[in-house]
């Protein structure tokens, strides 16, 4: 089956800890978006990336990093200059050639930091 | 910049009512106009999506219609079940530069009692 994966579906962090989500898709997709879901409100783009080896950053970028080395892969690192990183992840996938091309999204993490 | 703006929520209805979720947008040129929904503790899925002006995306019962003249995409469906109780999240892809890139509003919940 195509999709996308997302792991872990639960996530427990310390303060002052660096922690990476996975996202994986096998749909051949070029471009790779990473989300945060906070309750109340809309999605909000940290970073995207359009073809490996290149990213973005997005609307909320700042206390996070990502890699694309592959084009399947696209993990997103929490830092610990995150200042407030408890939230729904969301990682999404789409070939944006097309105009109205869809975005597919993984089941995404949900990150709680103790 | 580009927004989107959905009614507020949450939305409570008896099983068999007429829905409607009013979503507007502010976009520059022609953007592709979706509507996702997210199932409690999953990611989103695409509902439907219109391209151009006076499109109407149609799936499952819902239906909305690309307004250029009102800058509006807004949700319908005759006879909701308990079953369509989620979060509805209408988006724009404004495309150029931005392709790919989704904004979304802030979400609308729907609850669908028996």
């Amino acid at each position: 089956d195509g999709g996308i994966t997302q792991s872990p579906k639960y996530l427990f962090r310390k303060e002052g800890q660096n922690v990476t989500l996975s996202c994986e898709q096998n749909l051949n997709h070029d471009a790779m978006y990473w989300y945060r879901q906070d309750p109340g409100q809309g999605l909000r783009l940290i970073y995207y990336s359009q073809i490996v080896n290149d990213f973005q950053k997005g609307d909320i970028a700042e206390g996070y990093s990502v890699s694309r080395e592959k084009k399947e892969s696209f993990p997103l690192t929490v830092t610990s200059a995150q200042k407030n990183p408890t939230a729904f992840y969301l990682c999404a996938s789409s070939n944006p050639g097309l105009a109205g091309d869809t975005q597919y999204f993984g089941p995404g993490t949900r990150l709680t930091v103790l | 910049g580009n927004s989107v703006t959905q009614m507020e929520g949450p939305v409570t209805l008896s099983e068999e009512a007429f829905l409607t979720i009013n979503c507007t947008y502010t976009a520059t040129g022609y953007p592709s106009l979706f509507w996702y929904v997210q199932y409690p503790g999953e990611g989103l899925q695409l509902l439907l999506k219109a391209t151009k002006a006076d499109d109407k995306g149609s799936n499952k019962g819902f239906e909305a219609t690309y307004r250029k003249e009102t800058t509006s995409f807004h949700l319908e469906k005759g006879s909701v079940q308990v079953s369509d109780s989620a979060v509805y999240f209408c988006a724009l892809d404004a495309g150029g530069t931005s392709y790919g890139k989704l904004t979304f509003g802030q979400g609308t919940i729907l609850t669908v009692h028996p």
